[in-house]
């Protein structure tokens, strides 16, 4: 049972323009979200995260926004760089801010096209 | 530049054989995750530790996995007898704040 989703397996996207990855989850207990990179051969790397206190976290040119009403968060890189181009995790949290356990989704492939 | 270490970084080995995963955390770390990459199920939870102690294996195959930190510096992650499903990319990381996790760079399992 997958609980969290990320229902695009690959995206590209124009070096210059907006890249969106999407993520979706089932588990309304969520309440702490987070995104992380990963390139060839290293480990993810914590990108950007937000509490379900908020509907959206900036961080340079990386947002994050949430709808929890519609139980769905997005990625947004503005303006996407070739750098960028790796596999994106969107993962989730339940338990009162505090609890390290996370759930991970499949991971979306971002390719930044020159 | 303090970074999570794995070894080893790939591993071919024949089904029914013992692996050992070995993973070095953080100096200071207290919290350590196994995680498992497949294609299908992405990355999953296997098993953490706090200060050395098992929180959660639920993640695990209890039959053939087992994970351990025989001391602060060092935690293990072991599978038998291996099968080829074991096939996959086997994370460790690290961490000592909510949400915080640092990740090893990974071993590569293939198991024929």
């Amino acid at each position: 049972d997958q609980q969290v989703k990320q229902n695009s397996p690959s995206l590209s996207v124009q070096e210059g323009r907006i890249s969106i990855l999407n993520c979706d989850y089932t588990n309304s207990m969520f309440d702490y979200f987070l995104w992380y990179k990963k390139y060839p051969a290293e480990g993810p790397t914590f990108l950007i995260s937000i509490s379900s206190i908020k509907d959206k976290n900036e961080d340079g040119r990386f947002t994050v926004f949430l709808n929890k009403s519609a139980k769905h968060l997005s990625l947004h890189i503005v303006p996407s760089q070739p750098g960028d181009s790796a596999v994106y995790f969107c993962a989730a949290s339940a338990g009162n801010f505090g609890n390290e356990k996370l759930t991970f989704g499949t991971g979306t492939r971002l390719t930044i096209i020159p | 530049d303090a970074r999570v270490t794995q070894t080893p970084r790939h591993k071919v080995t024949e089904m029914g054989q013992e692996v050992t995963m070995r993973c070095q955390p953080i100096l200071g770390h207290n919290t350590v995750f196994w995680y498992r990459q497949t294609m299908m199920q992405g990355l999953e939870l296997l098993a953490y530790f706090r200060n050395r102690a098992p929180l959660d294996d639920s993640g695990m195959p209890k039959d053939r996995f087992s994970a351990e930190m025989p001391d602060a510096t060092l935690a293990t992650l072991k599978i038998q007898p291996s099968e080829p499903r074991d096939s996959a990319v086997y994370f460790c990381a690290s961490g000592f704040r909510p949400y915080e996790q640092y990740f090893g760079p990974g071993t590569r399992l293939t198991v024929t």
